[in-house]
């Protein structure tokens, strides 16, 4: 297995484009989310999905769209890019029952400039 | 979800046992703990949880005390691979409960 995958590693935007971040897991596991983690903090939810075709906002959804077409993708859109957005993205992936284990990929660097 | 209090830093010698504590004065009663770990820049790694029992695994062990407001996570023989920030959590465990991770506990592991 994979695990849990994201790409791209780094990416550099301009204020005003707009971009997707790619996230998939070959686990078959039905929880997925997005979470975002700016210089010397810790980690804060962006938005999360329970199983294909549902999705919910986390703690900081503003600015970031999500769908879940299918159990394994659950691609981040940033619908127009702002300097407040740059930051290191990570996605993460669990069954349902084992909730307390998240896998987390490597996560996206993303700078706005 | 209960709020967690955690040092900013700590420094262990290797070899030696790492104790990291976590305050958690609010914690409800169907409210789990759980511990990760993040190194360098990496993604975030699940190491541990637990209700109310101490619990311990191949990679550490967690005790919580009786009245569950704090707990601590023990390392029992550190290496400098152990450095890394250290993040204590309660939520209850339940699906639809996400995690929330704060600024941790920053564990520097000395040789």
């Amino acid at each position: 297995n994979a695990g849990v995958t994201q790409t791209p590693k780094f990416q550099v935007l301009k204020t005003g484009q707009s971009m997707t971040l790619q996230c998939a897991q070959d686990m078959n596991h039905e929880y997925m989310s997005w979470y975002r983690q700016d210089p010397g903090m810790g980690l804060r939810l962006i938005h999360y999905s329970v199983g294909a075709g549902i999705t919910d906002q986390g703690e900081v959804p503003n600015g970031y769209n999500v769908s879940r077409s299918t159990t394994e993708d659950f691609p981040l859109r940033l619908l127009s890019a702002a300097p407040s957005q740059t930051s290191v993205y990570f996605c993460a992936s669990s069954p349902l029952g084992q909730s307390y284990e998240q896998y987390f990929g490597p996560g996206t660097r993303l700078t706005v400039t | 979800d209960a709020k967690t209090t955690q040092p900013t830093s700590m420094d262990c010698a290797e070899g030696r046992a790492a104790n990291l504590p976590c305050n958690h004065s609010t914690i409800s009663g169907n409210e789990y703990v759980y511990w990760y770990r993040q190194i360098h820049s990496q993604g975030p790694q699940y190491i541990i949880h637990g209700l109310k029992n101490n619990e311990t695994n191949e990679m550490a062990s967690l005790i919580i005390t009786e009245d569950r407001k704090s707990s601590t996570l023990i390392l029992p023989h550190a290496t400098l691979r152990d450095t890394a920030v250290y993040y204590c959590i309660v939520r209850v465990n339940d699906y639809g409960q996400n995690f929330v991770f704060g600024p941790g506990t920053r564990l520097s592991v000395l040789p």
